[in-house]
């Protein structure tokens, strides 16, 4: 099945350091979406990807999606304490209909 | 606030037991998403329902089911309850079939 690969587990970093977290799929997908889980809350969307090599932006935050729509990644520009937390990538593939989401990556900024 | 709703917060119980988790998905949305999530684990998908009906199937144990209900509200029934099964349970709900989702809060189960 469907299987979402996402590194580094872990990334510690000082404030004001860059982040970057990738996200590989097995399968070409339909789109991506990323997702901020807080340290005791729940995932929260943050954006969607759709098109083959698509970048988006958001403040801080640079999103892609690569060329053969296999893998994406995010990167945070000068990190912040409140960009804390794990940052899961999720993809649906075009014949399967559930988002399977990828292990995560749990940052810690240090102040 | 995502406007889903999971009840209840909380929940611990022993062993052999059964216990059935409720999620009530944002106003209009028709797709219902259960994901179970163990201690620094992933999103492990469980099952997802539209409109009523079952659309697709994740890695859900036999000892699992669940069901959405006309008013769009589901459950998540959990039997024979083990120890592994302690985790994080999430419901999502989504407007579109391929749109973003919004998570609840989750349900906490503790099995002892």
């Amino acid at each position: 099945g469907q299987q979402v690969m996402q590194i580094p587990q872990y990334q510690h970093v000082q404030e004001g350091e860059d982040f970057t977290t990738y996200c590989n799929s097995s399968t070409t997908l339909s789109n991506i979406q990323w997702y901020k889980q807080r340290p005791g809350g729940h995932p929260v969307f943050l954006i969607q990807l759709v098109k083959s090599g698509e970048v988006k932006k958001q403040k801080r935050l640079t999103f892609q999606f690569g060329e053969a729509k296999k893998n994406s990644s995010l990167h945070i520009t000068a990190t912040q304490t409140t960009d804390v937390g794990t940052y899961f990538c999720a993809g649906r593939s075009g014949s399967a209909r559930q988002l399977t989401f990828g292990s995560g990556t749990q940052l810690t900024v240090l102040p | 606030d995502s406007g889903v709703t999971q009840t209840p917060k909380h929940l611990i119980t022993a062993t052999g037991q059964r216990v059935t988790l409720r999620c009530s998905p944002r106003s209009g949305d028709l797709s219902v998403y259960w994901y179970q999530q163990s201690l620094d684990q992933g999103l492990q998908f469980l099952i997802q329902y539209y409109n009523g009906e079952e659309r697709a199937k994740g890695n859900i144990l036999e000892r699992f089911s669940a069901q959405q209900f006309p008013d769009l509200h589901s459950e998540l029934n959990l039997s024979s309850l083990e120890l592994g099964d302690s985790a994080l349970y999430f419901c999502a709900s989504s407007g579109t079939v391929s749109g973003e989702l919004f998570f609840g809060e989750g349900s906490r189960l503790t099995v002892l």
